[in-house]
């Protein structure tokens, strides 16, 4: 069965570095590999995906995620963190018909 | 597009009393989800809809749930009777054929 793993519970960064958000995955086949943000009390936000192609990839919000076969991973980054980037992220994959997703990841950005 | 509508968004309620969670998906999407979050156990996928069919309901919790979509462009979930532990955030999500979904905004039930 596919799964992804988001083996931080939580990550705390300085506003205006870089940040970097885990997820590692175990599928059968090639992943197709999702992010999403949600944000207090809201419902959860597609970011980006990687299907197939480039190995970096581009979403919403200035982040970005890089697809990297060989550690099997996904991380999601985004070169300079804001405040209102605070919010709990969901990693996912793609499985037959439905989406598996992680545990999620709470991001603290601090002043 | 107005997105994925569910209503209502706080939901108070008492034991034993009967529960309708309802949401309309984004017109033109085949498939929808319904999902439940709490602290403790997280994001959970309860069932899901292809086409108006359920596909795979082994994520509902007990025979107390119940859910239903009888056209393209509504679906209820249905707690019957409800418990304190059903409190919880509900969503529903809809998607044209597979990958990205696109989340509603939620009902907060809360059973007292």
């Amino acid at each position: 069965a596919q799964s992804v793993a988001q083996p931080e519970d939580q990550v705390k960064v300085a506003e205006g570095n870089p940040l970097t958000v885990k997820c590692t995955y175990s599928v059968s086949g090639n992943p197709y590999l999702f992010w999403y943000v949600q944000y207090p009390n809201r419902g959860l936000q597609f970011l980006l995906k990687y299907i197939t192609g480039d190995n970096l990839v581009k979403g919403s919000y200035g982040f970005e995620a890089e697809f990297n076969k060989s550690q099997t991973s996904f991380h999601l980054k985004k070169p300079s963190a804001l405040v209102s980037d605070s919010a709990l992220y969901f990693c996912a994959v793609w499985d037959t018909d439905k989406l598996i997703f992680g545990t999620g990841t709470r991001l603290q950005v601090f002043p | 597009d107005a997105g994925v509508i569910q209503s209502p968004r706080h939901e108070v309620t008492e034991m034993g009393q009967e529960v309708t969670l309802r949401c309309k998906p984004i017109s033109g999407h085949n498939s929808l989800f319904w999902y439940r979050q709490t602290m403790m156990r997280g994001l959970e996928l309860l069932i899901y809809f292809n086409n108006n069919v359920p596909i795979d309901d082994s994520g509902m919790p007990e025979d107390r749930f119940s859910a239903k979509m009888p056209n393209a462009s509504f679906s209820t979930l249905k707690i019957q009777p409800s418990e304190p532990r059903d409190s919880a955030v509900y969503f529903c999500a809809s998607s044209y054929r597979f990958y990205e979904q696109y989340f509603g905004p939620g009902t907060r039930l809360t059973v007292t």
